[in-house]
């Protein structure tokens, strides 16, 4: 199966940039996900990106997906006090979901 | 997006007692749904994929017997789970997926449902 890693914790400073970053092992992973989870809710989609492409933009978020590397980046543009969460990045493969630990980003004022 | 809505958001019973957790697509017809169990430090744990129609399908580990997943409908997959013990505390979530739709490569969240048994 797949094995998503992510590092548990990062913290920024309101109008900071924020980079979340996530690696998995299975190169056949066709879509790469990022989610966000506030306290005590459901996944939320962000965005994702087919394997086949290097950058998705949509907004503050950029994705980039390093396939060679299996390693993968949501990078927050003008990280907002709303952006503290949980984020969880997820790879699919042979139709199923594998979600990583999360990254809770703290976003200090 | 697509929405999921799941219910209860939160209950609390008594061990030994059976709880069941519904999990529904409002705006499209989920063919497969996932459940999964999230634990204190975060990790998401699935626990089973289930397909419209037919049994469920479990992770390894998971008791089937103690996890009851029917998916009767397109709509609507419930999890039961049943003679709870403090230990199944826990927060559940359930997510959906219309494979046979060309959004069949996102999967929607419902907004999960916190278990405390006493």
């Amino acid at each position: 199966g797949e094995d998503v890693e992510q590092s548990l914790f990062l913290s920024v400073r309101e109008g900071d940039s924020s980079v979340i970053n996530c690696t998995y092992t299975d190169s056949s992973s066709t879509y790469l996900y990022w989610y966000k989870q506030e306290p005590g809710a459901g996944l939320q989609l962000l965005t994702y990106i087919f394997s086949n492409m290097d950058m998705k933009q949509d907004q503050r978020l950029t994705v980039l997906l390093n396939k060679k590397d299996k390693h993968l980046s949501l990078r927050i543009a003008d990280t907002q006090t709303g952006d503290s969460a949980i984020y969880f990045c997820a790879a699919y493969n042979f139709n199923k979901f594998y979600f990583g630990s999360g990254t809770k980003l703290n976003v200090k004022p | 997006g697509a929405v999921v809505s799941q219910h209860p958001s939160r209950v609390i019973c008594k061990s030994g007692t059976s709880v069941k957790i519904e999990c529904r697509s409002l705006d499209f017809q989920a063919t497969t749904m996932f459940w999964y169990r999230q634990f204190p430090k975060q990790s998401l744990m699935l626990m089973a994929t289930s397909n419209e129609g037919s049994k469920a399908t479990y992770e390894q580990g998971v008791e089937k017997d103690k996890f009851l997943i029917n998916h009767a409908s397109l709509t609507l997959s419930t999890l039961t789970v049943t003679s709870a013990h403090p230990e199944d505390s826990s927060f559940y979530i359930c997510s959906a997926r219309d494979p046979t739709s060309g959004r069949g490569r996102e999967l929607f969240f419902g907004e999960g449902s916190r278990l405390t048994v006493l």
